[in-house]
């Protein structure tokens, strides 16, 4: 149980073009998703946190008009990179938490984004 | 301001024991988790540790002392397959996961 997907899990664009990503609670329902990007040999970043239903919270230094966040269902959180350019190239992985659990979080395989 | 601290780069012998250490000191505490990253995939969940002592799972382990700030994780009879990053976490307050920049384990034959 507690399985999230991530789609697609790779993506190559050309810079300035838009990139959906979306993360998917397979088997349960996730009132709250989290976005994290992650460097090569760094550590995960949160970019943001998404809730159900109402607006995301970014973290700071986090574009919002860049990273557009929807999480319109208890399922399912997309990610929208705006504009891409290259150095937004990153490993996007979300995650997702349980309703009413405050504790795990499950994460989804990641996304790889290669902007040209 | 919240920090986890945790070796850069660990080296061990397939069939050894290793310890990964992990320091924290964040704003609140409501657990500790330690997860495996294989290199381009997403992390996968080890343990967590929320009450001081020893929790066992098979070949690995982790320990939690909250009056220290301090928990560890051990891995025994490595294999080949355990090199890979090692992400200690910690669920602060806001019940917010604090990251460190994970531990890379290589495992030598």
């Amino acid at each position: 149980g507690a399985v999230v997907s991530q789609h697609p899990s790779w993506v190559i664009c050309k810079s300035g073009t838009s990139v959906k990503i979306e993360c998917r609670s397979l088997d349960f329902q996730a009132t709250t998703m989290f976005w994290y990007r992650q460097f090569p040999k760094q550590s995960l970043m949160l970019m943001a946190t998404s809730n159900e239903g109402s607006k995301a919270t970014y973290e700071q230094g986090v574009e919002k008009d860049k990273f557009l966040i929807n999480h319109a269902s208890l399922t399912l959180s997309t990610l929208t990179v705006t504009s891409a350019h290259p150095e937004d190239s990153s490993f996007y992985i979300c995650s997702a938490r349980l309703a009413g659990d405050y504790n795990e979080q499950f994460f989804g395989p990641g996304t790889r984004l290669t902007v040209l | 301001g919240q920090n986890i601290d945790q070796p850069t780069e660990m080296t061990a012998t397939e069939g050894a024991i290793v310890q990964i250490n992990c320091t924290y000191q964040t704003s609140g505490f409501n657990g500790l988790f330690w997860y495996q990253q294989h290199a381009g995939e997403a992390p996968t969940f080890l343990s967590y540790n929320v009450l001081d002592g020893l929790e066992e799972k098979g070949r690995f382990s982790s320990f939690l002392s909250r009056s220290k700030g301090y928990s560890y994780l051990l891995l025994k009879e490595l294999q080949m397959k355990d090199s890979a990053s090692y992400l200690c976490a910690v669920l602060d307050s806001n019940y917010q996961l604090i990251w460190g920049a994970g531990t890379k384990l290589i495992i030598k034959p």
